[in-house]
């Protein structure tokens, strides 16, 4: 059974940083490319950044560029999401979703519960 | 990187077909089968329920379908139930390893 276990969030001032982890367990982890998609409260989902199963390639969107940076360690079957420069509008649910391909080209067939992450101005 | 377009809302009958729209560009949508499609309840994380653009995952029922035509793909939901009212997403492939949801569209089964 596929389980993405998400921790890390909580409260951080403006400014502030945060790391995010994904636990994997169930699937091969090197072999998918992982993903970080958010929610901010009452909106709609929003792309933030994608890691292939390797770690070469990575893209991010537009919002997070330069603050935000993904990777992963295969070894550990863990993603990780390193938040830098926080702002109020990076308030937001966090979902690690596994890719049903090697890069970020497929769809996501597996999401995890989502970790909150408060942003206070 | 701006997101597709959803209708915010619909609704249906039991019984019922709705289509809830989604309209991109060509440079992704437009371009790209790697389109799909998410219901999200409230509280709950998301579950695809189509994906390439009409393929249905394992478990997913058949009364869900999907169909891309130029710029815009569509979600059908045929014999609804109550169950289906939820929050539904597009997502398409938008090149270079990047992805672009739509601003989602709410369900509502009278």
């Amino acid at each position: 059974e596929v389980q993405l276990v998400e921790s890390g969030g909580g409260l951080v001032q403006a400014g502030g940083s945060l790391r995010l982890s994904c636990a994997a367990s169930g699937f091969t982890f090197s072999s998918y490319a992982m993903n970080w998609v958010r929610q901010a409260p009452g909106k709609g989902l929003e792309w933030v950044s994608g890691i292939s199963g390797s770690g070469l390639n990575i893209n991010y969107g537009n919002s997070v560029t330069g603050r935000f940076t993904i990777s992963r360690d295969n070894s550990k079957n863990t993603l990780y999401l390193q938040l830098n420069g926080l702002r109020a509008e990076d308030t937001a649910i966090y979902y690690c979703a596994k890719v049903s391909a090697t890069v970020t080209k497929g769809y996501f067939d597996y999401w995890g519960q989502g970790i909150l992450v408060t942003v206070s101005s | 990187q701006s997101a597709l377009t959803q209708p915010r809302s619909v609704s249906g009958s039991p019984g019922q077909s709705v289509t809830i729209s989604c309209t991109g560009t060509s440079s992704d949508l437009g371009t790209y089968n790697s389109v799909s499609w998410y219901q999200q309840h409230p509280g709950k994380a998301p579950k695809v329920m189509i994906y390439d653009v009409s393929q249905r995952p394992s478990g997913v029922p058949d009364r869900f379908s999907g169909s891309k035509s130029a710029n815009t793909a569509s979600l059908t939901i045929s014999g609804l139930q109550a169950e289906d009212e939820a929050d539904y997403y597009c997502c398409s492939y938008a090149g270079s390893y990047t992805v672009i949801f739509g601003g989602g569209t709410k369900l509502t089964v009278l």
